[in-house]
Parts: C-alpha cells; sequence; structure tokens
C-alpha cells in the first residue's frame, strides 16, 4: 500500500478564498483523522470518522471549517473563507480497530493564506 | 481531560552520547501511549506502542519504557540520522475510538 496520499502537498491561497484539502486513507483502515500541526499548538486533532460516520468534531475551529468522507477511500477538508490565521500544516491520518491503534499519518498539506 | 507533557523541548547530543526523553501524562485509564518520530516536512512516523506499566519496547538505538505517570524514550550512542522530532501521543479512556492526544515533542540533534 502507498500509504495515506494528501493533496496538495503545498498551498497559498489568498484570505476570503475557499480551501479544499484531500486525503486517501490506506486501503482497510477505518479510522480516519484530520490533524492540524503548528508551532505554537503542536498537533491538533480536528475531526475524526469511523467507517466514514463523523464521530468527533470538538476540534474544528470553527463554522468556516467542514470535512467529509463520501466514502471509505476518500475525505475532505474544506476552510471557507480561509484567514490567515489558519496557516499550518495540515495532516491526515488512519487507523484499523483490528491492526492496532496506531495512526498512519500522510506527508501533510502546507497551507498559507496570505 | 487527558494531558501529556514531554521534555525537554530541544535536545542537542553528540554523536554516540546516550540520553532520554520524557514524556508525562495524566489519564484517566490508558489504552496506550505511542511514541512518532517527525522528520521535517514530514508526517509522524509511528515507532513504539506501549500498554501497560513495566512494558518496554526496542528498536535498533531506541527503548521505550513506561510506568504510570510517564514514559522514558531511551536513545542508546545516537547517530546523526536519529536527529528529529519526537512525539509522545496518548490514547486514554475517554478518548473514543482511536482518538489520540499528542505532546508538542522533543526535538533531538545529534551532531558528529
Amino acid at each position: 500500500d502507498a500509504g495515506v496520499i494528501q493533496s496538495p502537498r503545498h498551498e497559498v491561497t489568498e484570505m476570503g478564498q475557499e480551501v479544499t484539502l484531500r486525503c486517501k486513507p490506506i486501503s482497510g483502515h477505518d479510522y480516519l483523522f484530520w490533524y492540524r500541526q503548528t508551532m505554537m499548538r503542536g498537533l491538533e486533532l480536528l475531526i475524526y470518522f469511523n467507517n466514514n460516520v463523523p464521530i468527533d468534531d470538538s476540534g474544528m475551529p470553527e463554522d468556516r471549517f467542514s470535512a467529509k468522507m463520501p466514502n471509505a477511500s476518500f475525505s475532505t477538508l474544506k476552510i471557507q473563507p480561509s484567514e490567515p490565521r489558519d496557516s499550518a500544516v495540515y495532516f491526515c491520518a488512519s487507523s484499523s480497530h483490528t491492526g492496532g491503534t496506531e495512526a498512519f499519518f500522510g506527508q501533510g498539506t502546507r497551507l498559507t493564506v496570505v | 481531560e487527558d494531558q501529556v507533557t514531554q521534555s525537554p523541548e530541544a535536545l542537542r547530543l553528540q554523536e554516540g552520547e546516550s540520553s532520554s526523553l520524557n514524556c508525562s501524562y495524566t489519564v484517566s485509564g490508558l489504552r496506550g501511549l505511542f511514541w512518532y518520530r517527525q522528520d521535517p516536512g514530514k508526517g509522524p512516523e509511528f515507532l513504539f506502542t506501549l500498554y501497560s506499566a513495566g512494558e518496554e519496547k526496542e528498536k535498533e538505538r531506541l527503548k521505550a519504557t513506561l510506568t504510570k505517570k510517564e514514559s522514558f524514550l531511551h536513545i542508546t550512542a545516537p547517530k546523526p540520522e536519529d536527529s528529529a522530532t519526537y512525539l509522545c501521543a496518548l490514547h486514554g479512556v475517554t478518548g473514543g475510538g482511536n482518538k489520540l492526544t499528542f505532546g508538542t515533542g522533543t526535538q533531538l540533534k545529534v551532531e558528529l
């Protein structure tokens, strides 16, 4: 398996624009997580899904953030409208309840909002 | 609320100089404690899972240990390629599913 795949790797956008980040989890994993990493706050869990269903979105900072998982092989994290304080590295990770609870991370998307 | 505190924030070692990284935690019930390695520009890479006090796991120059209040990542005779940020993460009973709480990491630099 190629691991967790995220796109794009880098995104630069202007304040107020819509941004969509994409993730393909490892095949067979039934948990998917979206994290945000900054120097100040480290890795923060935004939302996670189990079997494509959002379970806990308490980490989503504002209504400007939304996430979907239409099927087992694809998820999106959308920010609309984007703001400079959203600049961070966004990671997607997946794990399996049968294969151990360790999460496997993608390479991340570095988002810069100017 | 589950909490994870890592120390030191940064550590500089000479090649071959052994040391330990600390991860202190508070949790209502521990399901697992995880160690990850993160290289610049990459996602965290899984290293170890520890489930109960007294448990130890090893991989090459790394050994992770666990007590009821903290975990240590011991690095024996480190090499420059061990330079990375090491993250500790907690899976507690209050964290449904496979939800993890991460510490802010220890940035390790190993010099020749």
